[in-house]
C-alpha cells in the first residue's frame, strides 16, 4: 500500500514570507508527528497528532509554526513570516493507534524548505 | 547537553568490513531504542528496536542495549555499498499522550567497494 506522502517535495520560498506544508499519512494510522531535520543534524520533533485528542505542541519552536490535522488524516503545518534559520526538511511520520509499547513510525520523504 | 549523542562521522570502511556504530544518552527514562536507516534525500526508515538491555540480531544487524551505562550500538556484518547510508538512533519516552522519538545527529557511513 502507500506510504506516507509530503509535498511540496521542495519549497523555495523567500525570507517574511508564510509557508504550508502537506503531509498524508498511511491510510488507518491514528498517530501523526511532524519533525525538522537541520543541515547535518538528527531529528527533531515538533508536534504530535493522536485521534482527536489536543496535539502535543511542545516541540515547536516558536508562534510562528502551527499545524492542523483535517479529519483526523490529512495535516498541515504552517510556517508564519519564515526566517533563514527555518530552512530545513520536515519530515512528517504517521503510525498505528498509540498503545502500550512502541508503535514503529513510518516517515515520508519530506519537504526541503529553503528560505532565502 | 543534547539528550542523545552520536557521532557524526562520516564513517569509512571497505567492503565487508564490519560497521560499529553506538551512541550514548542521558536520560535514564528512555524505555525504546531504535536504529533508523536514512538514504540521501529520503525519510528514515527502522532498521531495529529493542527494549530490554542486551543484544537483538536481526540478519546482518546486530543492537546492543546497556542501559546501565546508558549506551548504545549497531553492528552491522559483511557490509556492502549499499548499506552506505546515515544511520540514525532513536528513544522513546512511554508517555500517554504519545511516543515522540528522540534522535541523534546521525552517523554518515560509506561503505567502499
Amino acid at each position: 500500500g502507500a506510504g506516507v506522502s509530503q509535498s511540496p517535495s521542495n519549497k523555495v520560498t523567500e525570507k517574511g514570507k508564510d509557508v504550508e506544508l502537506r503531509c498524508d499519512p498511511i491510510s488507518g494510522h491514528t498517530a501523526l508527528y511532524w519533525y525538522r531535520q537541520s543541515l547535518g543534524q538528527g531529528l527533531e520533533f515538533l508536534i504530535y497528532f493522536q485521534g482527536n485528542s489536543a496535539p502535543d505542541k511542545s516541540g515547536l519552536p516558536s508562534d510562528r509554526f502551527s499545524a492542523e490535522r483535517t479529519g483526523g488524516s490529512v495535516s498541515t503545518l504552517t510556517i508564519q513570516r519564515t526566517q533563514q534559520e527555518d530552512s530545513a526538511v520536515y519530515l512528517c511520520a504517521s503510525s498505528p493507534t498509540v498503545l502500550a509499547g512502541a508503535q514503529e513510525q513510518f516517515f515520508g520523504p519530506g519537504t526541503r524548505l529553503t528560505v532565502l | 547537553q543534547k539528550e542523545v549523542e552520536q557521532d557524526p562521522g562520516p564513517l569509512s570502511v571497505p567492503e565487508g568490513a564490519i560497521v560499529s556504530l553506538n551512541c550514548t544518552y542521558s536520560n535514564s527514562a528512555f524505555q525504546y531504542f531504535m536504529w533508523y536507516r536514512q538514504y540521501s534525500r529520503k525519510g528514515p526508515e527502522l532498521l531495529m528496536y529493542t527494549y530490554s538491555s542486551g543484544n537483538k540480531e536481526d540478519g546482518r544487524f546486530t543492537a546492543q542495549v546497556d542501559k546501565s551505562s546508558k549506551y548504545i550500538s549497531l553492528f552491522i556484518r559483511d557490509s556492502q555499498p549499499s548499506d552506505s547510508a546515515t544511520y540514525l538512533c532513536a528513544m522513546i519516552l512511554i508517555k500517554a499522550a504519545g511516543n515522540k522519538l528522540t534522535f541523534g545527529g546521525g552517523t554518515r557511513v560509506l561503505v567502499k567497494p
